[in-house]
C-alpha cells in the first residue's frame, strides 16, 4: 500500500523559512519510474504545483517560486524535503506531497496534506 | 508556462444527470492531460490520465476525451458521491499546471 505523509510546522512567521518533509512508504525513491511532487492549495483556491524530484535527482520548480524553493531527498529515510524561503501570508495553504508515476506523469497517490499558516 | 482553463467554474446538477466539464490548454499538449476529483477537506484523487485512460478503481461512469488543446471530462450519470471539485492538469511539460477547478453542486 502506497502512503505519503507530510510533516512540518503549522505556523510560521513572515520572512521565515518553511521546511516540510514527506515520508513515503509502499514504494522506493530509488524506483526510476516514480518521483515525488509538492503541490499546494490556498484556502478555497486551486491547486498549484511547486516542485518535483525523481530517483536520478532530476528536479524541477514552479517558474514563479523557483528562487524560493529547494527540493531534496533522503532515499535511505524514504523522505523528500521541501524548503521555501521568505514566507509571506499569501503562502498560507495546505501543502500536499504526491507520488508521480512517469507513465503519464500523473499524481497517482497523495498525502493527506498539512495546513501551513503564515502569520506574525 | 502552459495555462489551463476550465469551464464552467461551477455547475448545478441533479443525481442521474450527464455532466460535462471542459479544459483548454494555452498550447497543444497532445494527450498529456489528467483529471482529479477533490472533496472538501480531502486530497485530490486521480480519475483519468493520458486524457482518456481510467485510473484503476475509478467507476466507469467517468470518461475523458480530447487531444491537442481541448479536453472533456464526462460523468455519464451523476451519483451523490460525485459532488466535488474537479481539476485538470497538464503533464506535457514542466512546470506542470492545473486548471482553476470546476465545482459540481447539487441542484
Amino acid at each position: 500500500q502506497v502512503t505519503l505523509k507530510e510533516s512540518g510546522p503549522v505556523l510560521v512567521k513572515p520572512t521565515e523559512t518553511l521546511t516540510l518533509t514527506c515520508t513515503v512508504s509502499g514504494f522506493s525513491l530509488r524506483n526510476a519510474r516514480m518521483g515525488v511532487s509538492w503541490i499546494r492549495q490556498p484556502p478555497g483556491k486551486a491547486l498549484e504545483w511547486l516542485a518535483h524530484i525523481f530517483s536520478n535527482d532530476e528536479k524541477s520548480y514552479s517558474t514563479s517560486l523557483k528562487s524560493r524553493l529547494t527540493i531534496s531527498k533522503d532515499t535511505s529515510k524514504s523522505q523528500v524535503v521541501l524548503t521555501m524561503t521568505n514566507m509571506d501570508p499569501v503562502d498560507t495553504a495546505t501543502y500536499y506531497c504526491a507520488r508521480i508515476d512517469k507513465f503519464g506523469s500523473k499524481f497517482d497517490s497523495w498525502g493527506q496534506g498539512t495546513l501551513v499558516t503564515v502569520s506574525s | 508556462d502552459i495555462h489551463m482553463t476550465q469551464s464552467p467554474s461551477s455547475l448545478s446538477a441533479s443525481v442521474g444527470d450527464r455532466v460535462t466539464i471542459t479544459c483548454r490548454a494555452s498550447q497543444s499538449i497532445s494527450s498529456y492531460l489528467n483529471w482529479y476529483q477533490q472533496k472538501p477537506g480531502k486530497a485530490p484523487n486521480l480519475l483519468i490520465y493520458a486524457a482518456s485512460t481510467l485510473q484503476s478503481g475509478v467507476p466507469s461512469r467517468f470518461s475523458g476525451s480530447g487531444s491537442g488543446t481541448d479536453f472533456t471530462l464526462t460523468i455519464s450519470r451523476l451519483q451523490p458521491e460525485d459532488f466535488a471539485t474537479y481539476y485538470c492538469q497538464q503533464s506535457y511539460s514542466t512546470p506542470w499546471t492545473f486548471g482553476q477547478g470546476t465545482r459540481v453542486e447539487i441542484k
